[in-house]
């Protein structure tokens, strides 16, 4: 069975600071790995989508790569800004379907 | 394009009683699926409906049920509610290859069983 980890849980940084949050999942035999955001009490907001032939994406200030041998993924923030403030998960789709297992987020407040 | 759409957001029912909830794709997406995100468990997949077919299922008691119409709107139906049931239910839609493409979700229903 598909285990996704997110460390860590919980991840407060000043304004301005570069980060990155990670994401390891135990079954390397993934279509794709999908990083979301979600604001409290709010839906999920799909941030990239990295396909498993690929090694990173990028969008804006944000930098996803993925290494499918370790298990691992990482998601990159350039320059935070405390609208960042969000819950970040991690998602992989399960072997020959549409729907995700998704990790435990890493809660990020960036401090003004 | 409009995004995914839930209806309603909140709802407050009580132990036993029976509860409805919707979720309409972005145009053209043909599947649908339904998660459960609660504190202590995070987010669950519930199941996901494809062509008005379930193509899978997640480990949740028979209580809850789901189906879609030719639109490929769908709805969710939890039976004999729990206070254990109080939640966030998300709707997520796709076009429906597996696994290859990005799902898109909705701003949720917030169930809360009292």
């Amino acid at each position: 069975k598909q285990e996704v980890t997110q460390i860590p849980a919980a991840l407060s940084v000043p304004e301005g600071e570069n980060l990155v949050l990670n994401c390891s999942f135990t079954d390397s035999a993934i279509y794709n790995l999908q990083w979301f955001r979600q604001d409290p009490g709010k839906g999920l907001t799909s941030l990239l989508l990295i396909q498993s032939s690929q090694r990173e994406q990028t969008s804006g200030r944000l930098n996803a790569s993925l290494d499918k041998s370790s298990g691992r993924s990482t998601l990159y923030i350039a320059a935070s800004q405390p609208g960042d403030s969000a819950t970040y998960l991690c998602a992989v789709p399960l072997p020959g379907a549409n729907n995700l297992f998704f990790g435990t987020g890493t809660r990020l407040t960036v401090i003004p | 394009k409009a995004g995914v759409t839930q209806t309603p957001r909140y709802l407050i029912k009580t132990r036993g009683q029976q509860v409805t909830l919707s979720c309409s794709p972005i145009s053209g997406h043909r599947s649908v699926s339904w998660y459960q995100q609660t504190p202590g468990q995070g987010l669950q997949f519930l199941f996901e409906y494809f062509s008005e077919t379930q193509r899978n299922k997640g480990n949740f008691p028979g209580r809850f049920s789901g189906r879609q119409f030719s639109n490929s709107r769908s709805e969710m139906n939890v039976s004999t509610l729990e206070l254990g049931d109080s939640a966030l239910y998300l709707c997520a839609s796709s076009t429906g290859t597996s696994g290859k493409e990005t799902q898109y979700f909705g701003p949720g229903t917030r169930l809360l069983v009292l």
